[in-house]
């Protein structure tokens, strides 16, 4: 049963304009949702989470929207840029343990 | 901080074979994950521990899966015997409190012939 559901395996993108990347899930008991970049032959890294309290956080160049009536996220990057090709999985969190994650995007910015 | 170093990088091996994964989590870190990536379930977690102690093996796939943590600074992942199915990259990720202090390792790339 996956919790949390990334529908688009891949997205491609022209380089400045505004990649979306979405996520949806069925718990609603989860606290917090992050989303972590992963390059080839690397490990997931951290990229930016939001509370289920609030429905925007910024950082920069990225954006994460929480919808929690229908239980949905996304991620905007604007503008992409070719060094955010990279697979990106969005994750949730319950009760401060484990991380469930999605099953990933794969992101390519068209230069 | 040489952060999460993970052994071997590539195993291949042949269908009955045992394979251990190796993990050496980051000093201090006192939670150490197992998660699997396959095209179809994405990053699914098998075992963690909180102190070296497994707190939730439910992602386990089958008895022929087995994780351990003697100490706070090795992990092991087994699997015996090795089916083809089990071909996926294997991360280890450790943690010292809070959700943001998830650092992975590289992974193991597991080949099953």
């Amino acid at each position: 049963d996956q919790q949390v559901k990334q529908n688009s395996p891949s997205l491609s993108v022209q380089e400045g304009r505004i990649s979306i990347l979405n996520c949806d899930y069925t718990n609603s008991m989860f606290d917090y949702f992050l989303w972590y970049k992963k390059y080839p032959a690397e490990g997931p890294t951290f990229l930016i989470s939001i509370s289920s309290i609030k429905d925007k956080n910024e950082d920069g160049r990225f954006t994460v929207f929480l919808n929690k009536s229908a239980k949905h996220l996304s991620l905007h990057i604007v503008p992409s840029q070719p060094g955010d090709s990279a697979v990106y999985f969005c994750a949730a969190l319950f009760g401060n343990e484990k991380l469930t994650f999605g099953t990933g995007t794969r992101l390519t910015i068209i230069p | 901080d040489a952060g999460v170093i993970q052994s071997p990088r590539h195993e291949v091996t042949e269908m009955g074979q045992e394979v251990t994964l190796r993990c050496k989590p980051i000093s201090g870190h006192n939670s150490l994950f197992w998660y699997r990536q396959t095209m179809m379930r994405g990053l699914e977690l098998l075992i963690y521990f909180n102190n070296n102690v497994p707190i939730d093996d439910s992602g386990m796939p089958e008895d022929r899966f087995s994780a351990k943590m003697p100490n706070a600074s090795f992990s092991t992942l087994k699997i015996q015997p090795s089916e083809p199915r089990d071909s996926a990259v294997y991360f280890c990720a450790s943690r010292n409190g809070g959700f943001y202090g998830y650092t992975f390792g590289s992974g193991t790339r597991l080949t099953v012939v």
